[in-house]
């Protein structure tokens, strides 16, 4: 069962356009919403995260939107450059006590045309 | 400060075969997960030990695979044997306790299994 949704598969923009990821989730329980970029050869890296009680969260060009009542979330990247081409995951997590696993959308390949 | 390190970055077996993967977390972090991503799907979680004990190991695809964490340090996760739907990138990652400052998950870059 897939509780986090991650779309489109693949994205190509154009330098200076705008890159809009979507994800959707099952569990009303997460509390914690992050995006993970990840260059090939790394490992993911946290880009920005939102808690469900923020309607949307801004860093640089990087904005998360977040609609609790549809239970979607997005990324958008203004101003797309080359170097943002990357993989992007979207990403939930319900805390308990101790931690709390991160349950993953499919991932975005990110190209961005000079 | 240094991240969390896993080796070897690539790993080629055979069928049948024995892997062991190793995970080095960031000094002091309590918590270590283990996530594999297989063949462009979902990142999907293995398993989650809190110093030495395993919190969760739910995600474990079966009893072919093996995970430790000695005095609650580096982990290390083996793979015996090795089956070819076993192929994949596997993450290590490790965040301090809730109620400290930053629970960030950190990850490590990887190890590419490819079982043939």
């Amino acid at each position: 069962q897939q509780q986090v949704k991650q779309s489109p598969q693949s994205l190509i923009v154009q330098k200076g356009g705008i890159s809009i990821i979507n994800c959707a989730y099952e569990n009303t329980a997460f509390d914690y919403f992050p995006w993970y970029q990840q260059f090939p050869g790394k490992g993911p890296a946290l880009l920005i995260a939102i808690r469900p009680d923020v309607s949307e969260k801004k860093e640089g060009r990087f904005t998360i939107s977040f609609n609790k009542s549809a239970k979607q979330f997005s990324l958008h990247i203004m101003d797309s450059q080359p170097g943002d081409s990357a993989t992007y995951f979207c990403a939930a997590r319900k805390q308990d006590n101790q931690g709390g696993k991160l349950i993953f959308g499919q991932g975005t390949e990110l190209s961005v045309k000079p | 400060e240094a991240g969390v390190t896993q080796f070897p970055s690539h790993s080629v077996i055979e069928k049948g075969q024995t892997v062991t993967l190793r995970c080095d977390p960031i000094s002091g972090h309590d918590n270590l997960y283990w996530y594999r991503r297989v063949m462009g799907k979902e990142i999907k979680f293995l398993l989650h030990f809190v110093k030495e004990s395993k919190q969760d190991e739910s995600g474990m695809p079966n009893n072919r695979f093996l995970a430790e964490r000695t005095g609650g340090t580096y982990s290390t996760l083996k793979v015996q044997p090795a089956e070819l739907e076993d192929s994949g990138v596997y993450f290590c990652a490790s965040s301090q306790l809730f109620g400290t400052a930053n629970t960030e998950a950190f990850f490590g870059q990887g190890t590419r299994l490819t079982v043939v």
